[in-house]
């Protein structure tokens, strides 16, 4: 099956510096993607997604960008706060007959905020 | 409103023993997802289900069966425990499945250890 990857494992940003985080994905019919965030010992939590209609969307401090031209996904996290501090995972999901909802995940960016 | 609620939270099993994972959903979501979260990877699909009596395989299901007798309940089932099955399992549930919005509800985990 097809995958979704990160370009970065680990990043690690000041408090209230802006944080970014990369996705790429390679199945071109995937049509809905989704971050998670993941602190230590919970499972993951949703903070938002987007559809393949759309190349930007904003939540409260977060914004996800989709590059269907290079298949790229991005997290923008607004001055990151020491809480912020956790696993990423980007996910994708194909709409079509057969995948039941099923997201293939990314292998997560750790992302360590410093005082 | 409880979610997802998995048990148990943490077990240590032996090489050949077999085990039960069990989780409840009181969300009236027709799909469940097994997975499993192994270091530095993002989530694999074990099994899943799309409604009550129903069971399909997802990336790695071998040496696992799964059982959804009643729609909250989603069991994972270990026969004969190996070390390679040393791993967090996550269950998820998801209201709509095919159009997945706003992703799924995760339950906490369940660390599980093959000696």
């Amino acid at each position: 099956g097809e995958s979704v990857g990160l370009h970065l494992p680990t990043l690690s940003v000041q408090e209230g510096d802006n944080s970014i985080i990369n996705c790429a994905y390679s199945n071109s019919a995937s049509d809905y993607f989704i971050w998670y965030k993941q602190e230590s010992g919970k499972g993951p939590q949703f903070i938002i997604d987007i559809r393949s209609n759309m190349d930007k969307r904003q939540g409260q401090r977060v914004t996800v960008l989709l590059n269907k031209t290079v298949k790229h996904l991005s997290l923008q996290i607004a001055a990151t706060q020491p809480g912020d501090s956790a696993v990423y995972f980007c996910a994708e999901n194909f709409a079509g007959g057969t995948s039941y909802g099923k997201l293939t995940f990314g292998q997560g960016t750790i992302l360590t905020v410093h005082p | 409103n409880a979610g997802v609620t998995q048990t148990p939270k943490f077990r240590v099993l032996k090489t050949g023993q077999s085990m039960t994972l069990l989780c409840a959903q009181d969300m009236n979501h027709e799909y469940m997802y097994w997975y499993r979260q192994d270091p530095g990877m993002g989530l694999r699909l074990i099994h899943y289900s799309v409604g009550e009596g129903t069971t399909a395989k997802g990336e790695v299901p071998d040496g696992y069966n799964v059982s959804r007798l009643k729609k909250q309940n989603f069991l994972l089932g270990l026969e004969s425990a190996a070390p390679s099955q040393t791993s967090v399992y996550f269950c998820a549930s998801s209201l709509t499945g095919g159009r997945v919005d706003y992703g799924y509800t995760f339950g906490s985990g369940t660390r599980l250890t093959v000696v």
